[in-house]
């Protein structure tokens, strides 16, 4: 079974910087295409992020809300995904889920979410 | 970008209740379209795959049909833990995108 672990979340002001970690066990992590999807307070959810595994190009793409301010990178030999988050808008705050993959099964292992919580 | 909608945007029914959600594409997504439960305070769970498959371990009392533009998700008897927001999501093309969700409450 899957499992899933954010870290890295926390209260930032505007403008701001923050890289939030997920850390994954019970698969293959090499092969697994893996995602950052979002859910502000109260809201649906939106998905930001998505990296491809190196075998299938490595190859990343942004929904246009974040394209530009966050950058997901992969480290294998760590089995842990990353979100680097920089020029923070207030519109950024919410509960980013580390999760699988993205192709046409869907998302099937979600971590517990990271609260990023942007704020003057 | 795929535009997603979902009806209704809520539904009250009772444990046993058979409940019907329908999920439309802003253009045809073929069969590519995943349904997800989230029940509060927690993360969602992938119920549905490719509009018809369910994930393994999910109940068999969740259904999924269509394909094109439009789709539907059917929870026959509706169990106690069913009580939360359900969202479509189209995975045939990037921006990966969700609908704005169907929330299932108590009669």
């Amino acid at each position: 079974e899957g499992q899933l672990v954010e870290s890295g979340g926390g209260l930032l002001k505007p403008g701001g910087s923050l890289r939030l970690s997920c850390a994954a066990s019970g698969f293959t992590f090499s092969t697994a295409w893996l995602n950052w999807v979002r859910q502000a307070p109260g809201r649906g959810l939106e998905w930001i992020s998505h990296i491809k595994s190196k075998i299938a190009g490595g190859t990343t793409d942004y929904a246009t809300s974040v394209r530009g301010r966050f950058t997901i990178s992969r480290d294998d030999s760590r089995n842990t995904v990353y979100l680097q988050m920089s020029g923070l808008k207030t519109e950024d705050t919410a509960v980013y889920y580390c999760v699988t993959g993205g192709g046409y099964h869907g998302f099937d292992y979600w971590g517990q979410g990271s609260l990023v919580t942007v704020s003057s | 970008d795929i535009q997603m909608t979902q009806s209704p945007s809520s539904v009250s029914a009772s444990v046993g209740d058979r409940v019907t959600i329908t999920c439309r594409a802003s253009q045809g997504i073929g069969g590519h379209l995943a349904w997800y439960r989230q029940n509060a305070g927690k993360a969602p769970e992938l119920l549905i795959y490719e509009a018809t498959t369910l994930q393994s371990g999910v109940p068999s009392r969740f259904s999924g049909s269509g394909s094109g533009r439009d789709f539907t998700l059917t929870i026959t008897s509706l169990q106690p833990e069913d009580f939360a927001t359900y969202y479509c999501q189209q995975s045939s093309s990037f921006p990966l995108t969700f609908g704005p969700g169907t929330r299932v409450d108590i009669k």
